[in-house]
């Protein structure tokens, strides 16, 4: 399985944009890099993946660097719903598309 | 907006005892996991089900453990024999068509514990 190293906290400002890095030096060619996030006491939800492009949709933007071994997830406006443990995973391997998640990066919202 | 449905949310049971976690994934969808999660730990791939049959298992899905699809809509987390150990956040998770890299859907979570 890739390692993945993401920073174990990050503090934002409300409405301020965030990025979250992931390092990922490890990741082979055909695994797409996923983000979950997890708020608490809630199970993990979908944010957004790609594959070598950067990717947009109405919750957040991916940037993927052109070797893929690292990316960023962008919050463009943080709001204290974004407060959550935000995970950045490669995969899902092989068919079965089984998540493996790390520690993750707690994001601090502050008012 | 379609979710994945588990019950009960919270189970106590005494160790030893047999407890089956229910999840109703999304219609129509094909893939489906359970996860589980330690307080203060990450969370933990158990089981991926694919066709009728376990496509995946971790070290942690002994022989303890078993999955059902019984109807074509529920989708069920069995442990034999609880042991404390087993205490924690049960998540099932369920995927689309076609492709192992589409969003997955997480449940709310069954919180287990063990007596």
């Amino acid at each position: 399985d890739a390692k993945t190293t993401q920073p174990n906290s990050m503090e934002s400002n409300e409405e301020e944009p965030v990025h979250l890095p992931c390092n990922h030096s490890t990741i082979s060619g055909t695994d797409y890099i996923h983000w979950y996030r997890q708020l608490p006491s809630q199970g993990p939800e979908y944010v957004i993946h790609g594959l070598t492009s950067n990717v947009n949709n109405r919750m957040a933007s991916l940037a993927i660097a052109e070797d893929r071994k690292s990316s960023t997830l962008i919050l463009h406006r943080a709001t204290l719903r974004d407060a959550a443990v935000y995970y950045c995973i490669p995969g899902g391997r092989g068919n079965t598309g089984k998540l493996i998640f790390g520690q993750g990066t707690t994001l601090q919202v502050k008012p | 907006e379609p979710e994945v449905t588990q019950t009960p949310s919270h189970q106590v049971t005494q160790m030893g005892q047999e407890v089956i976690l229910r999840c109703v994934p999304i219609s129509n969808h094909l893939y489906f996991y359970w996860y589980r999660q330690i307080l203060g730990q990450k969370v933990e791939f158990l089981v991926s089900f694919y066709n009728n049959e376990i496509s995946e298992k971790s070290e942690i899905f002994d022989d303890q453990f078993s999955v059902e699809r019984p109807d074509g809509s529920n989708f069920t987390l069995k442990i034999r024999s609880t042991k404390l150990e087993d205490s924690a956040m049960y998540f099932c998770a369920s995927r689309g068509r076609g492709n192992a890299n589409t969003e997955a859907f997480f449940g709310q979570g069954t919180r287990l514990t063990v007596v």
